[in-house]
């Protein structure tokens, strides 16, 4: 069975320093990760995804994520955190088989501050 | 292109009453999957159709039912509510084919907020 860990319930960083939201999974073959954000009372919104070729993956609003095979790991990262960036973090995997179903961490919330 | 919508967006019920939340997918989408949101047990995969047909079910009981129809829009339904059915219900949908490539993206809807007293 495949499965995710978000190792941190909450990270706090100021404004302007880099941020990194952990995630660390399992699941038999190649992965394919994806993350996700929740901003209050919303869905969650696509940030980027691991298929395969280049281990740094760029996407939405200058998050990056590097895929780490030999560690099974996906961390989010930002160069210089905003406040905006405040929300609940998922990270999500996915096995190689037809049909397969994506399996969501507990999710990190990020807390930015001024 | 419009997004993921759901409706109704909040909802309050009592224990025993049922209930039906609805989803349309993103113009061309043909699969609409559902999650459950709880702050205890996180997402929860609940299933997932495409054309017409469930394609993959999570672990919850019988009472949670959904069904897709022949524009992709997508309903689900929760019959005898308990208080723990509380909890914010995701619908999102992806391109998808009968391949069932799981690089597909998925692209959640707002959410159906379920209070059930």
């Amino acid at each position: 069975a495949q499965s995710v860990a978000q190792p941190e319930d909450q990270v706090n960083v100021a404004e302007g320093n880099p941020l990194t939201v952990k995630c660390t999974y399992s699941v038999s073959g190649n992965p394919y990760l994806f993350w996700y954000v929740q901003y209050p009372n919303r869905g969650l919104q696509f940030l980027l995804k691991y298929i395969t070729g280049d281990n740094l993956v760029k996407g939405s609003y200058g998050f990056e994520a590097e895929f780490n095979k030999s560690q099974t790991s996906f961390h989010l990262k930002k160069p210089s955190a905003l406040v905006s960036d405040s929300a609940l973090y998922f990270c999500a995997v996915r096995d190689m088989t037809r049909y397969s179903t994506l399996t969501f961490g507990k999710g990190t919330m990020l807390l930015v501050s001024p | 292109k419009a997004g993921v919508t759901q409706t109704p967006r909040y909802l309050i019920k009592t224990r025993g009453q049922q209930v039906t939340l609805s989803c349309s997918p993103i113009s061309g989408h043909r699969s609409v999957s559902w999650y459950q949101q709880t702050p205890g047990q996180g997402l929860q995969f609940l299933f997932e159709y495409f054309s017409e047909t469930q394609r993959n079910k999570g672990n919850f009981p019988g009472r949670f039912s959904g069904r897709q129809f022949s524009n992709s829009r997508s309903e689900m339904n929760v019959s005898t509510l308990e208080l723990g059915d509380s909890a914010l219900y995701l619908c999102a949908s992806s391109k998808q084919s009968t391949s069932g490539s799981p690089a597909d993206t998925q692209y959640f809807g707002p959410g159906t907020r379920l209070t059930v007293l």
